[in-house]
């Protein structure tokens, strides 16, 4: 069974569309994460949900909007993508109620915008 | 801002060899991890240690955090070709609890 999994994989879109990536956890964690990972591979955190609560939201701009249905879910919704989203976007998330303990990562969707 | 800054930014070794990666930060932690990101994939965690423990291992890893110097670590042992991969490391603390803040990673190369 996929403790964290994501779709889609691939996401390819134009310039100033809108679109949506998704995350599930089965672990039966409470905190959720979501990473961008850059070209030269550096990894920053975007926001972290803990039982559906918005705890950090770094320095992004307001077109990411993140949604927590349930502790189990993390969704991400972009609107009017930029060519710079480009990136690898991974979900984690962790058992520690907040502290940020042992991490257990998705496997990333990579969105390209042309 | 980045937090941990590992050293070197790649490492090319022989089977069987070891592989010591470094891992610099500059503010105070509660716990540094380190993560293995095997090509197209997601992270996996493997290692945490904690500010107040000096030496870890696990099968072959041995993590070494010092906190004076800030900095921490990570031996592999009897490198095999399936270790290749990039290696990062996250710090956790400095009042920013909740999050990790990872360095750039070392990619690790083991050549048959």
């Amino acid at each position: 069974d996929t403790a964290v999994s994501q779709t889609p994989k691939y996401l390819v879109t134009q310039m100033g569309n809108d679109k949506s990536i998704k995350c599930e956890q089965n672990l039966g964690h409470d905190t959720m994460y979501w990473y961008k990972q850059d070209s030269k591979k550096f990894l920053k955190i975007m926001f972290s949900y803990n039982n559906k609560e918005l705890i950090i939201n770094e320095t992004v701009p307001n077109r990411f909007s993140p949604k927590s249905p349930d502790k189990a879910h993390l969704n991400l919704h972009i609107n009017s993508l930029e060519l710079g989203d480009s990136a690898v976007y991974f979900c984690a998330s962790t058992a520690s109620g907040g502290v940020a303990d042992e991490q257990y990562f998705g496997p990333g969707t990579r969105l390209t915008v042309t | 801002s980045q937090q941990g800054e590992e050293d070197p930014q790649a490492l090319s070794i022989q089977e069987g060899e070891n592989a010591t990666m470094n891992c610099s930060y500059k503010t105070s932690i509660n716990n540094l991890q380190w993560y293995r990101q095997n090509s197209g994939r997601g992270l996996v965690h493997l290692i945490l240690i904690r500010s107040n423990e000096r030496e870890k291992h696990s099968g072959r890893l041995r993590v070494t955090l010092d906190t004076s110097k800030k900095s921490s670590s990570l031996l592999i042992t009897a490198s095999r070709a399936a270790d290749t991969a990039s290696y990062f490391c996250a710090t956790e603390g400095g009042g920013s609890n909740y999050k990790l803040t990872f360095g750039k990673g070392t990619l690790l190369t083991v050549n048959p």
